[in-house]
């Protein structure tokens, strides 16, 4: 049983594309989050929800943007690819908000290469 | 800011070895401090957590202390084997912030 999913673990595209990655949990968590691995390997956040509701959105361009349809899922959807978009993308959750007392789980990745 | 440092970046150590992986943090005013494991390919494994009023944590053959005023937390591993390959972060979270900021990793490998 897989705790944090996302799809798909690869990701190539061309510059200017739109693309999607998609992220479910099943642990019954309240938050979700993406975080960015970039090739330097530092991991920062890029957005979180709590019940479907954005509570952190951290100096991201507009061309990221994430849904909630519930608080299960949390998909990423990025408009016009950049180069420097390339990374891999992380999906968290846990049951409080992070900083608090519960500890993140994470998905597998999504290693996005942008051609 | 809160900035997050681990040194080293890189760990070599002989099976069996006791081994301790540092980090630092800039700003004492943490919530908690999070100690994670990130293999080739994969997520991060959550290992411990120490909320900010704890001075240490353990789970197993690992133990991580939490000393807030000097803005250090450590990781100890006893008795090293090799699955215990991988790259170990830690992060801090931020009293009144809702995330956590992650220290670089430090990339050990124990060899057979």
């Amino acid at each position: 049983d897989t705790a944090v999913s996302q799809t798909p673990k690869y990701l190539v595209t061309q510059m200017g594309n739109d693309k999607s990655i998609k992220c479910e949990q099943n642990l019954g968590h309240d938050t979700m989050y993406w975080y960015k691995q970039d090739s330097k390997k530092f991991l920062k956040i890029m957005f979180s929800y709590n019940n479907k509701e954005l509570i952190i959105n951290e100096t991201v361009p507009n061309r990221f943007s994430p849904k909630s349809p519930d608080k299960a899922h949390l998909n990423l959807h990025i408009n016009s690819l950049e180069l420097g978009d390339s990374a891999v993308y992380f999906c968290a959750s846990s049951q409080d908000l992070a900083g608090g007392w519960s500890p993140l789980h994470f998905g597998n990745g999504t290693r996005l290469t942008v051609t | 800011k809160q900035e997050v440092t681990q040194i080293p970046a890189a760990l070599s150590v002989p099976e069996g070895e006791n081994l301790v992986l540092n980090c630092s943090f800039t700003d004492s005013a943490i919530y908690n401090l999070q100690w994670f494991r990130q293999d080739p390919g994969k997520g991060l494994t959550s290992l411990l957590l120490i909320q900010s009023s704890q001075r240490e944590q353990t789970s197993g053959r690992l133990n991580a202390s939490l000393d807030k005023s000097s803005g250090r937390s450590t990781l100890y591993i006893a008795a090293s084997q090799p699955g215990d390959s991988a790259t170990y972060l830690c992060a801090v979270g931020r009293q009144g912030a809702q995330k956590l900021v992650f220290g670089q990793g430090t990339r050990l490998t124990i060899n057979p």
